[in-house]
This record gives structure tokens, sequence and C-alpha cells, in this order.
């Protein structure tokens, strides 16, 4: 069965601080891996985007890892600051269609305090 | 940011009313997508377009229909409103980058059905 795995479920951290969020995948065949990052009451944006040929990708801050072989991403998010605090959902696609199916994690909701 | 819109962003209804959900996107793209999600859950394809005229149910089951008369425009109806139906409905767009598909979200509309 097809599922995208997030840990930890929820995380606070202290402004400045820097911290690790982790993705496990059972996607088949295996396409692309995006992270999104979704503030309370709006739309996930996209952050990152990974093929299973790229092992990092870096957008500002945030520095998304990809382990094709064992299934793992992770999302490094640097000096973390206020605006941070957010839901960080880890979505993979297949390539068993056109569409590109879509598979989505639950997300891992980062709280940053002052 | 991407220029991909949803009306209203929140609708309190009662019972056994008919409600359309808007959503319209500037950016000429053919794919079109509606999610619902749950607090704290993961995203569910209801609905999706490839084109004008075109439209398919999603993984989700839903009492919901869509329509796709114009590109722009992919609206979603309920003809009868739940309690069950009271969640938060995301509208997407996507176009083709590289070898993959980049989904922009809207902001969405949290529907609550007393």
């Amino acid at each position: 069965k097809n599922q995208v795995e997030q840990s930890p479920q929820s995380l606070i951290i202290l402004e400045g601080k820097n911290c690790t969020l982790q993705c496990n995948y059972t996607v088949s065949p295996f396409s692309n891996l995006r992270w999104y990052k979704q503030d309370t009451g709006r739309g996930p944006v996209s952050l990152t985007i990974m093929t299973f040929s790229e092992n990092t990708k870096s957008n500002g801050r945030y520095t998304a890892t990809l382990d094709a072989d064992t299934k793992q991403s992770s999302l490094h998010i640097t000096a973390s600051q206020l605006s941070d605090s957010a839901s960080y959902i880890c979505v993979v696609s297949d390539r068993g269609s056109t569409l590109g199916r879509l598979y989505f994690g639950r997300g891992t909701q980062l709280t940053v305090w002052p | 940011e991407a220029d991909i819109y949803q009306t209203p962003r929140y609708l309190v209804i009662g019972t056994g009313k008919k409600i359309t959900l808007e959503c319209s996107q500037t950016m000429g793209h053919d794919k079109m997508y509606w999610y619902q999600q749950d607090p704290g859950m993961e995203l569910h394809l209801i609905h999706y377009s490839y084109g004008v005229n075109s439209t398919e149910k999603g993984d989700l089951s839903s009492e919901s229909t869509v329509s796709r008369i114009r590109t722009e425009h992919f609206p979603l109806t309920l003809e009868s409103a739940r309690p069950s139906h009271t969640s938060q409905y995301l509208c997407a767009s996507s176009a083709r980058q590289g070898i993959s598909y980049e989904q922009y979200f809207g902001p969405g509309t949290r529907l609550t059905v007393t």
C-alpha cells in the first residue's frame, strides 16, 4: 500500500534553533518527493521538489534530503524564525499515471517560540 | 505566489442547503483538483479535471459534484449539505515543470454545516 509517514507529529522549538523533520514513504514506482509548508487556514506552498536522482535541495533556510534506497527524506530548518510556525507536509508522487498521483503525509506541526 | 483563488474563505450553513464553492486560476493550467482536509489529517483528492469538459472522481468518495466549463473555473457543488461535510476544501491547479507537475494551491474554504 502506498503510504507517506511523517515524524514527529508535532514539534516545539525556540527561535533561532535548528530542527529536522522526517518523512518515510512506500510509494512505488517513485517519481518525486515534495515538501510543502501550510500556514494555518491557508493552502500548502511548495518548498522543494526532488526526483530520485537528487540527494539534497535547498531553498533558503530549508534543506531537503532524499535517500531513494531507504525511501526516506528529511527537511532541515536552520536558524528558525517565528514565521516558520506551520504544518510541513511531505508529498510523494508516483509514475503510474499521467496525473502523477500524489500521496500526502499528515504533516508535522512546527511551533517556534520566541 | 500562484494566482489561484477560492471563495468564500469561510462558510457556515444549515443542513440541507445547496452550496457552491468557487475556484478560479489565471495561469491557464489545464489540470485542476479539489482536496478535502480535516484538522491534523492528510489531504484527500475528491475530484480532478484534465481540462474543459473533463471531470473525474478522486480517491475519497464525496457527495459533491464539479464542473469544468471554462479552463480557469472549477466550482464544487453540494446539493444538500450535511454536518459530515464539515471540512476544509482546497482547490489546486498544476503545470508541468521539468519531468513533473507542480501543484499550486488556493487558500481553501472552511465549511461548517450545522
